[in-house]
């Protein structure tokens, strides 16, 4: 059974820095795109960043770019995301997602983690 | 970037009838839509892909159809645990990937 655990959220100042993690389990980790979803308090999805299976090609959603750096550790089976010059509107759980299907990226995820939470105050 | 509008913004309705959402989208995304139901305090979790593909342990009662930029996803007779929000996801043009702003199916 496919598992997905986030960790890591906690309550930032703007400006600051912090590091989420999503210990997975139940597949072979390195065959898959992972990516990052967020949603701010009452709000909708919203797609954050994208890694390939190896880690070689990322990318982002343009008001993170620059800020955020999305990794992944193949050989612990998880995935990161850094996250830096923290703002107000990033305050939001973060969800990690796996692709539907392996190899390239597929950006349909039929597996969620349960989501961490990222405050943002002074 | 590639907009969702979904309608209507909020469905009620009873359990046993049948639930239609729609979701607009601002240029073609081919057959490249999903859907997610969204229960309080849960993740998403996938429903439907690529318009009509049902995910693995979804029931029949769910359908999807479309093309290009008009899509529905429909909810032939409702249980009371259908009532969630539910957002439409495209990935046609990416990035960004992007999500419709939800429906909200309540109980009437």
């Amino acid at each position: 059974e496919v598992h997905l655990l986030e960790s890591g959220g906690k309550v930032g100042q703007p400006g600051g820095s912090l590091k989420l993690s999503c210990a997975a389990s139940g597949f072979t980790f390195s065959d898959y795109v992972m990516t990052w979803v967020r949603q701010a308090p009452g709000k909708g999805l919203e797609w954050v960043s994208s890694i390939s299976n190896n880690g070689d090609r990322t990318y982002y959603e343009p008001s993170v770019k620059g800020r955020f750096t999305i990794s992944r550790d193949n050989s612990n089976n998880t995935l990161y995301l850094q996250i830096n010059s923290l703002r107000a509107d990033d305050a939001a759980i973060y969800y990690c997602a796996k692709d539907f299907g392996s190899g390239n990226f597929v950006l349909v995820w039929d597996n969620w983690g349960q989501g961490v939470l990222v405050t943002v105050s002074s | 970037d590639i907009v969702l509008t979904q309608s209507p913004a909020t469905l009620s309705l009873s359990p046993g009838e049948k639930a239609t959402l729609s979701c607009r989208a601002s240029q073609s995304v081919g057959n490249f839509l999903a859907w997610y139901q969204q229960r309080p305090g849960q993740a998403p979790r996938l429903l439907v892909y690529d318009t009509s593909h049902r995910a693995v342990g979804i029931p029949a009662r769910f359908s999807g159809s479309g093309s290009g930029t008009d899509f529905t996803l429909t909810i032939s007779s409702l249980e009371p645990e259908d009532f969630a929000v539910y957002y439409c996801q495209q990935r046609r043009s990416w990035p960004p990937v992007t999500f419709g702003q939800g429906t909200k199916l309540e109980i009437k």
